[in-house]
């Protein structure tokens, strides 16, 4: 089975940073993923992990420990367009490609 | 190039009619997947197609829900007979053919179709 856990909600102030947490207990792993989804609209990807460590992306940065079953996903120098719901999905070993999703954390970003 | 296309982007029924959801995936995508997202709730996977064949169906309910991917065209989900419980966003992603852990198994969403079942 598949449990992954991450905040609901997090609030933060605009140029501040926010990390955002996310813990999975999956039977195999293949990969975790990050996605921001504003309101309304499709899930857009951020970044994708599947060795250990940190990648860095522009503004954002994702880190993975396979052996601590923990991500996060590092938002710096925050915007009030980056308020939106940030997904961590876990993707199992090939040939599965479905995805597990956690219920997703919603960043609220404060002038 | 066009990202996923959803369609309807919202959808309103009755209870017991049928309702249809259409998904078109991005130019070169061969695989496609549906996801119901229900509120404060994460996406659920429900079906994974390539054309003309479900790979796996496992997250879809066994009555009233059917999907397919014809050669040409679309892939549909169906729902017969609509109830309550249905109401929901439903989600299309695609990605291109291929295995193991490459950048290019990501997965793209479409905007979501949001059905209203009264």
């Amino acid at each position: 089975g598949q449990n992954i856990d991450q905040p609901t909600e997090m609030t933060a102030t605009e140029g501040a940073i926010v990390q955002i947490n996310c813990t999975y207990q999956t039977s195999g792993f293949n990969g975790l993923f990050w996605y921001q989804q504003h309101a309304g609209e499709a899930p857009t990807f951020l970044s994708y992990n599947v060795l250990d460590g940190l990648e860095e992306k522009g503004r954002f940065s994702s880190f993975l420990s396979r052996s601590k079953g923990y991500s996060y996903l590092l938002l710096k120098e925050l915007q009030m367009k980056d308020s939106a719901s940030y997904l961590c999905a876990v993707r199992p070993p090939s040939p599965d490609y479905k995805l597990s999703f956690g219920a997703g954390t919603t960043v609220t970003v404060r002038a | 190039n066009a990202g996923v296309m959803q369609n309807p982007r919202h959808l309103v029924r009755r209870r017991g009619q049928e309702a249809r959801l259409r998904c078109s995936p991005m130019k070169g995508h061969s695989h496609v997947y549906w996801y119901r997202q229900l509120p404060e709730e994460g996406l659920k996977f429900m079906v994974y197609l390539q054309k003309e064949n479900i790979i796996d169906e496992s997250g879809m309910p066994k009555e009233r829900f059917s999907a397919e991917f014809p050669k040409e065209g679309p892939s549909i989900l169906r729902i017969q007979q609509v109830v309550r419980g249905d109401s929901a966003a439903y989600f299309c992603a695609s990605s291109p053919p291929g295995q193991g852990p490459l950048k290019e198994n990501i997965q793209y969403f479409g905007a979501g179709t949001r059905l209203s079942v009264l």
